[in-house]
């Protein structure tokens, strides 16, 4: 079956670090997505991990362990600008992308 | 910009009547899709097409249909709209159908039935 979860709203004080986590339940697997979307905004690409591990690109990082299905975006250094949903997808074995519902991440002063 | 480009931007129409939703791919990428965007809801996944070709489909209502033609622009035809149909309509693209091949998101289509 097709199954991915994310947590529905986080809140965050600027400055500070936040970790938002994804699981998924596939049996065909061909790397994960994080997305970025601003309210009433196209979403953007901002990683994709297909072995286990770290990926880090500026205050964003993205870790990603196939055995357990879990994936987390982890943002430092938060920035109001950094207000926004974040949605997690994996790739099946038909390279489909099963998407999760978001996570809205609430930064505040 | 990602390249993909939509029109129009927005779209009032009323219950019962049928839109056209336009989108050009990035200048390259052969597969495009349909997304529908309900707010403050998730993504949907409507339809894919590979080169002209219908790849897969979502959960896309039978009232709805889609086609990319030969030079790889894609059509979303909504017909006998309900209110409920109101929603952000996102067209992405992408090179193929390969692993880690990323989706590139158009500006998107908003539409209020009315």
């Amino acid at each position: 079956g097709q199954n991915i979860d994310q947590p529905t709203e986080m809140t965050a004080t600027e400055g500070a670090i936040v970790q938002i986590n994804c699981t998924y339940q596939t049996s065909g697997f061909n790397g994960l997505f994080w997305y970025q979307q601003h309210a009433g905004e196209a979403p953007t690409f901002l990683s994709y991990n297909v072995l286990d591990g770290l990926e880090e690109k500026g205050r964003f990082s993205s870790f990603l362990s196939r055995s357990k299905g879990y994936s987390y975006l982890l943002l430092k250094e938060l920035q109001m600008k950094d207000s926004a949903s974040y949605l997690c997808a994996y790739m099946d074995s038909n390279y489909q992308l099963i998407w999760g519902a978001g996570t809205k991440l609430i930064i505040k002063p | 910009d990602s390249g993909v480009t939509q029109t129009p931007k927005h779209l009032i129409t009323a219950t019962g009547q049928r839109v056209t939703l336009r989108c050009s791919p990035r200048s390259g990428d052969l597969s495009v899709y349909w997304y529908q965007q309900s707010l403050d809801q998730g993504l949907q996944f409507l339809i894919q097409y590979y080169n002209g070709e219908e790849r897969a489909k979502g959960n896309i209502l039978e009232r709805f249909s889609a086609q990319q033609f030969p030079d790889l622009h894609s059509e979303l035809n909504l017909s006998s709209l309900e209110l409920g149909d109101s929603a952000l309509y996102f067209c992405a693209s992408s090179a193929g159908v390969l692993a880690g091949d990323e989706q590139y998101f158009g500006p998107g289509t908003r539409l209020t039935v009315t």
